[in-house]
């Protein structure tokens, strides 16, 4: 059963850098066909999609963000990782890891994020 | 960007209601409507895939229709865990875009 487990600092100063990982346990994130992505959701707000990475390595970024996001994968340790920089309060939001699949080769859901992990609470403030 | 809008914003229903979620883009996406549901604290479950393909393993009072700009989600008999939000999210083109959410909550 794959799961997702995301992991960071639950607290971040203004105009540093924010960086999460996602470790994927139960399945390979090299697995073709599958794209790894981050979504937030602000408190009490609906979610927000960040950007994804693919089996390949090839990036899509919400250009939102863009200018300031970098996400990543360590192929030998079976993570995902986020970097986001220059932060302020406005990134102050749950993340969540998810996985995306496209193509006719799914084996479940196809160009929707079916698996995800818990999210993890991240507080932008001096 | 494709803005996602959904009505109504919430609901009060009782168990064993039919419930009824509407779901629209900005332009036409095809089929590429996805539908989750979050309970508070957890992450977002995905519920439905491709506008009308049920995830496996959720429960069949589940359905989804529409195509192009408008979609419906629909809960035939709502059951004591289903009271929660409920989010589309287009999978047409970057960036994918969710919608506000729609909060069904006990009468």
């Amino acid at each position: 059963q794959l799961q997702l487990q995301e992991s960071g600092p639950g607290l971040v100063k203004p105009s540093e850098t924010l960086s999460l990982t996602c470790t994927v346990s139960g399945g390979s994130i090299s697995s073709s066909s599958y794209y790894w992505g981050w979504i937030r959701q602000p408190p009490g707000k609906g979610l927000e999609w960040i950007g994804y990475i693919s089996y390949s390595g090839s990036t899509y970024y919400n250009p939102s963000l863009k200018s300031r996001v970098t996400i990543s994968v360590d192929t030998s340790k079976n993570q995902l990782s986020l970097r986001l920089n220059s932060v302020t309060a406005a990134d102050t939001a749950v993340y969540y890891c998810a996985r995306f699949c496209s193509g006719v080769t799914c084996s479940s859901a196809s160009d929707a994020f079916d698996i995800w992990g818990q999210g993890t609470v991240v507080t932008v403030s001096s | 960007d494709i803005q996602m809008t959904q009505s109504p914003s919430s609901v009060s229903a009782s168990v064993g209601d039919r419930v009824t979620i509407t779901c629209r883009a900005s332009q036409g996406i095809s089929s590429w409507l996805v539908w989750y549901q979050q309970k508070p604290g957890k992450a977002p479950k995905l519920l439905i895939y491709a506008a009308s393909s049920l995830q496996r393993g959720v429960p069949s009072r589940f359905s989804g229709s529409g195509s192009g700009t408008d979609f419906t989600l629909t809960i035939s008999s709502l059951q004591p865990e289903d009271f929660a939000t409920y989010y589309c999210q287009q999978a047409n083109s970057f960036p994918f875009t969710f919608g506000p959410g729609t909060k069904v909550d006990i009468k």
